[in-house]
């Protein structure tokens, strides 16, 4: 069964805490993505991957970087926490060749920052 | 700006009815349309897609309508069920490039026994 996996399912970090989210997948999907989702706003796209050591930004990067050292892993890094950076996290991965099929999505990371 | 647009957050239907779930774009270079499916505490799932030279897809109870012309598309479910519960995103895709799927509101739909 192939997987997207991120690290945790719940964090709760402090204000102005440097924070790392994983996420692996086991499909040797070229790219790669971080989502955030809030209510009435949907999904919106933070930053994408599509090959190793690249990295794009997506609509809304303020306040976050990535890194992608290894092909199945894409990792999100809150610098400096902020409140409003309280959210569902969720990390996808997908073929370059199946757009068409959309995304495989992880199961989520809720962050509570405080 | 907001590409892909959902404007009812939230719809409830009897058991047994049609679900009708819609959803706008405004940029006509989208090649792919998709339909996710999120229960609380998991990661959307893809459910159906169509593609912009189509204007049908069905998949059992699910059929997605595409409109061109009005930029328009819809999920049916019929008949509804409880287990199909959830919060449904509509999602638009280019073909070319970085593949970058962009996602509207969502639309929570509720189904009633």
């Amino acid at each position: 069964d192939v997987k997207v996996t991120q690290s945790s399912r719940y964090l709760v970090k402090r204000t102005g805490e440097k924070v790392f989210l994983e996420c692996v997948q086991d499909m040797d999907h070229e790219n790669m993505f971080w989502y955030r989702q809030d209510p009435g706003l949907g999904l919106r796209l933070i930053y994408f991957s599509y090959d190793v050591k690249m990295k794009e930004k997506g609509d809304i990067p303020e306040g976050y970087s990535v890194s992608r050292e290894k092909k199945e892993r894409f990792s999100l890094i809150l610098e400096s926490a902020s409140t409003n950076q309280t959210s569902m996290y969720l990390c996808a991965s997908s073929s370059g060749t199946t757009g068409y099929y959309g995304y495989t999505f992880g199961s989520g990371t809720r962050l509570t920052v405080v | 700006d907001q590409q892909v647009k959902q404007n009812s957050p939230s719809l409830s239907v009897q058991e047994g009815r049609i679900s009708i779930l819609n959803c706008d774009y405004t940029n006509s270079m989208f090649d792919y349309f998709l339909w996710y499916k999120k229960y609380p505490a998991e990661g959307p799932t893809f459910l159906i897609s169509i593609s912009s030279i189509k204007d049908k897809n069905e998949d059992g109870r699910f059929t997605v309508f595409l409109n061109k012309s009005a930029k328009h598309l819809s999920l049916h479910i019929v008949p509804s069920q409880p287990g199909d519960s959830a919060v449904y995103f509509c999602a638009a895709i280019r073909d070319q490039g970085a593949q970058k799927l962009v996602f509207g509101q969502g639309t929570r739909l509720t189904i009633n026994p």
